[in-house]
């Protein structure tokens, strides 16, 4: 069965730290890997894509990994802030179709000061 | 920067009373879907569309669903006769062109959907 699960679930951590979030997925076929960012009672937002034949990818201070061998895919934040406090998604999309597109349950993140 | 809005932010509805969510896409995008979110739960997918007919649907989008584009730019889901699991985070998304892997897909701020 196609699943997506990622860890931890939730996180909390100080201001200006950093951190890593995990995802691993058993979908095949893959196409592509995406790492959203949700705030609370908002749409996700998405931070990277990458195509399998990618492994890492960056957006400012978010850096995503992509290891297509072990079906693994982490996101790191640097110098973390406040603002980053939020729903993190990890989105494995298997063959560009839509109705296959598979959401993790999120690692909840909170940056306290 | 475009983005996708949707319209009511909040509806509370009675248990078997109609609901339209409305979400404007992003202007030359051609390819939108709904989703939604159960307190607590996975983003699951409703139903894509393009070039004014479903593309995809999953078990979720039942003929209690139906979806439309009424004027060119307003993309909307009807759930009628409301029941009481209905009450989720609804959102709309939409693209440029979905036959493209990596292809960012722009979600709407949600319409939270409360089921009395």
């Amino acid at each position: 069965k196609n699943q997506v699960e990622q860890s931890p679930q939730s996180l909390i951590i100080l201001e200006g730290k950093n951190c890593t979030l995990q995802c691993n997925y058993t979908v095949s076929p893959f196409s592509n890997l995406r790492w959203y960012k949700q705030d609370t009672g908002r749409g996700p937002v998405s931070l990277t894509i990458m195509t399998f034949s990618e492994n890492t990818k960056s957006n400012g201070r978010y850096t995503a990994t992509l290891d297509a061998d072990t079906k693994q895919s982490s996101l790191h934040i640097t110098a973390s802030q406040l603002s980053d406090s939020a729903s993190y998604i990890c989105v494995v999309d298997p063959s560009s179709s839509a109705s296959k597109i598979i959401f993790g349950s999120g690692t909840r993140l909170s940056i306290r000061p | 920067e475009p983005e996708v809005t949707q319209t009511p932010s909040h509806q509370v509805t009675q248990m078997g009373q109609e609901v339209i969510l409305r979400c404007v896409p992003i202007s030359n995008h051609l390819y939108f879907y709904w989703y939604r979110q159960i307190l607590g739960q996975k983003v699951e997918f409703l139903v894509s569309f393009y070039n004014n007919e479903i593309s995809e649907k999953s078990e979720i989008f039942d003929d209690q669903f139906s979806v439309e584009r009424p004027d060119g730019s307003n993309f909307t889901l009807k759930i009628r006769s409301t029941k009481l699991e209905d009450s989720a985070m609804y959102f709309c998304a939409s693209t440029s062109d979905a036959g493209v892997p990596g292809e960012t897909q722009y979600f709407g701020p949600g319409t939270r959907l409360l089921v009395l």
